[in-house]
């Protein structure tokens, strides 16, 4: 069974900082995701990566896939109160579609 | 494009009785759809995988006669909670497949079983 461990579980910081989530695993996938969800609606996709080391770019969102393709991280620079929610980063085992979700890291940005 | 609708929105049921939600994908095609649960604070926890024509594939520890789902056609999907009990009290989401990697979730179906 897949696991995906993300660190910190919560993270409380002020307007304008920067921040690192991780997301970690002992297994290889085949792409990883992440989303943000706020309370009470569906997690909405910010990205997927599929290569080992790729970094992809969302505005202030950094995206970058671990070479062995085991982890991800996300960096977000200048977090404002409207990056508040809960992030999720979720894994394809290899030769599949069926994503695993990791344990969420809660963000909230004060102003 | 690539939106899925999640029907209803929030249930209040009593325990014993059986709670349909439906999951459509509106302006494309899904012969995948996903089955999700979430607890208070916590992550998705990927219940079964709903094939178009077939029967749905259930993860180890979920019921398949407790989640009955249904993929009768490429646009909906549903989820029927057989006798509900209170702990079946949860949030629900579906999600849906269009093209290798893109996936749109619903707004998902916050269940109460008093």
């Amino acid at each position: 069974t897949q696991l995906l461990e993300q660190s910190p579980q919560f993270l409380s910081i002020q307007e304008g900082e920067n921040l690192t989530v991780y997301c970690n695993s002992s297994s290889v996938f085949s792409s990883l995701q992440w989303y943000r969800q706020e309370p009470g609606e569906g997690p909405v996709l910010l990205v997927t990566v599929v290569t080992g080391g790729e970094v992809k770019k969302l505005k202030r969102l950094t995206f970058q896939f671990g070479d062995a393709r085991k982890d991800s991280s996300l960096h977000i620079t200048a977090a404002q109160p409207g990056d508040t929610g809960l992030y999720l980063c979720a894994g394809a085992a290899l030769g599949t579609y069926k994503y695993i979700f990791g344990t969420g890291t809660r963000l909230k940005v004060l102003a | 494009g690539a939106v899925v609708s999640q029907h209803p929105s929030r249930v209040i049921c009593k325990s014993g009785t059986s709670v349909k939600i439906e999951c459509r994908s509106l302006d494309f095609q899904a012969t995948t759809m996903f089955w999700y649960r979430q607890f208070p604070k916590k992550s998705l926890m990927l219940m079964a995988t709903s094939n178009e024509g077939s029967k749905a594939t259930y993860e180890q520890g979920v019921e398949k006669d407790k989640f009955l789902i249904n993929h009768a056609s490429l646009t909906l999907s549903t989820l029927t909670v057989t006798s509900a009990h209170p702990e079946d009290s949860s949030f629900y989401i579906c999600s849906a497949s269009w093209g290798d990697y893109g996936y749109t979730f619903g707004s998902g179906t916050r269940l109460t079983v008093v």
